[in-house]
């Protein structure tokens, strides 16, 4: 079985600041793990994903990931925010073989971009 | 190239009445199709998941059932709504055995 918590529901940072939105995973199996965003009124956009390999992911949007076993975490960054950040973000986690490919996810994140 | 068709955007239906919400996947085959509830304040619980056409599982008790009559197309129903319905309703596709997932607009759905 899997869960996803996402620390805060909503952050808030200035238009030019660091984002950091923080992501903690429970799998009892390797885990896949990803972003995903939403914009108003609309689906879902995977941002980045992490399978195997390079424990760091870059995605789109200027966005990244790392995936840390040892602390359950695959926070989501970006140096810089931009006005079109702003959206609902939302990890989710998925066993890494047959059977558990079902996503589960996290209750989002709403990112607020202060100008 | 992969699309995914989910209709319609917005729905309003009283209390009581029919749903059907219709889902379509093109440019692949055999996909894994899935439905996803969005409340808010409670990110995505998924609702249902189909891996082959007449193959449905239930995720969680409720109201509504889901159907998959052709390869690429899923239906979300339910014979009497309640008003515990209203939502977010978003239709999802992956490749079989991949876990990355593509999402449909979805549906806001409002039960009055």
């Amino acid at each position: 079985a899997q869960s996803v918590t996402q620390l805060g529901s909503h952050v808030s940072v200035s238009e030019g600041a660091l984002v950091l939105l923080r992501c903690n995973y429970s799998s009892s199996v390797p885990p896949y793990l990803f972003w995903y965003v939403q914009y108003p009124n609309q689906g879902l956009q995977l941002l980045l994903k992490y399978t195997t390999g390079a424990t760091l992911v870059k995605g789109i949007n200027g966005f990244e990931a790392e995936f840390k076993k040892s602390e359950t975490s695959f926070h989501l960054t970006k140096p810089s925010a931009h006005m079109s950040d702003a959206a609902e973000y939302f990890c989710a986690v998925s066993g890494a073989n047959f059977g558990n490919e079902k996503l589960t996810f996290g209750t989002g994140t709403r990112l607020t971009i202060i100008p | 190239s992969q699309t995914i068709h989910q209709w319609p955007a917005t729905l309003v239906q009283p209390v009581g009445s029919p749903l059907s919400l219709e889902c379509t996947v093109e440019g692949t085959s055999n996909p894994n199709l899935y439905w996803y509830r969005q409340a808010a304040g409670r990110g995505l619980q998924l609702l249902f998941y189909s891996v082959g056409i007449g193959q449905i599982s239930s995720e969680v008790p409720q109201n509504l059932s889901a159907s998959r009559p052709q390869d690429r197309q899923f239906i979300l129903s339910s014979k009497k709504l309640l008003l515990s319905d209203s939502g977010f309703y978003l239709c999802a596709w992956s490749r079989p055995m991949n876990t990355e997932a593509f999402f449909g607009q979805g549906t806001r759905l409002t039960v009055v």
